[in-house]
């Protein structure tokens, strides 16, 4: 079975500042895949960013990027020069390829961010 | 494209009643899946599909039914509404390939009461 595990509590930053946020995850599959969503107080989920477990770079996009570590099975989302519009939570999600592409979530992370 | 919608935004349900939520997608994915979020929580699987006629229980399928008529639409069904099912509905869907992410729709909230 898959498991993502969240356990920041919420977490704070000061504007134009970095932040990470941590993820670990837990699969016995070699080949598989990390996402991470935000989803602001409206409600929607977009998609940040995503990393496969075979690509030898991290992930990049814009100001997102993933410290993926994969020994550590740690998939951290590092956001630089924290926005007022970044406050939301962060779900960290796994999918084991192969498997009809199931997303498993974690539970979690509030990031607020302060002026 | 319009994406992934998802109809109703809102609903209150009594105890017992039952409905369908509504999802469509105009993209031509293969993919299609239904989710609950609780309140502070992750996002769960309920059902899934990998084209249309074909679906498949997630993790959480007890008190919901779904069909996949076409490969646009993935309705989702609850019969008997409990308390329980309060929750955030999300229907999402993605093309075929390993690296593609989920489109979510923008969800319905339902509250049964």
């Amino acid at each position: 079975a898959q498991k993502i595990t969240q356990t920041q509590p919420g977490m704070f930053v000061q504007e134009k500042e970095a932040v990470t946020l941590d993820c670990t995850y837990d699969t016995s599959d070699p080949s598989y895949g990390l996402f991470w969503y935000k989803q602001p107080s409206s409600g929607e989920m977009i998609f940040l960013i995503y990393q496969g477990s075979y690509d030898q770079q991290n992930a990049t996009e814009g100001r997102y990027s993933l410290n993926f570590q994969k020994a550590r099975k740690s998939a951290n989302l590092v956001i630089s020069a924290s926005q007022l519009g970044d406050s939301a939570m962060y779900f960290c999600a796994m999918r084991v390829n192969g498997a009809n592409s199931k997303l498993t979530f974690g539970k979690g992370i509030t990031l607020s961010v302060r002026p | 494209n319009a994406g992934v919608t998802q109809t109703p935004k809102f609903r209150i349900l009594k105890i017992g009643q039952s409905m369908t939520l509504q999802c469509a997608q105009d993209m031509n994915h293969n993919y299609m899946y239904w989710y609950r979020q609780d309140p502070g929580m992750g996002l769960k699987l309920i059902y899934y599909s990998v084209g249309a006629g074909i679906t498949d229980k997630g993790e959480v399928p007890n008190g919901y039914n779904v069909s996949r008529s076409t490969t646009e639409d993935f309705p989702l069904r609850l019969e008997l509404a409990a308390p329980s099912q309060t929750s955030v509905y999300f229907c999402a869907s993605r093309d075929s390939g390993t690296q593609y992410e989920q489109y979510f729709g923008p969800g319905t909230r339902l509250t049964v009461t």
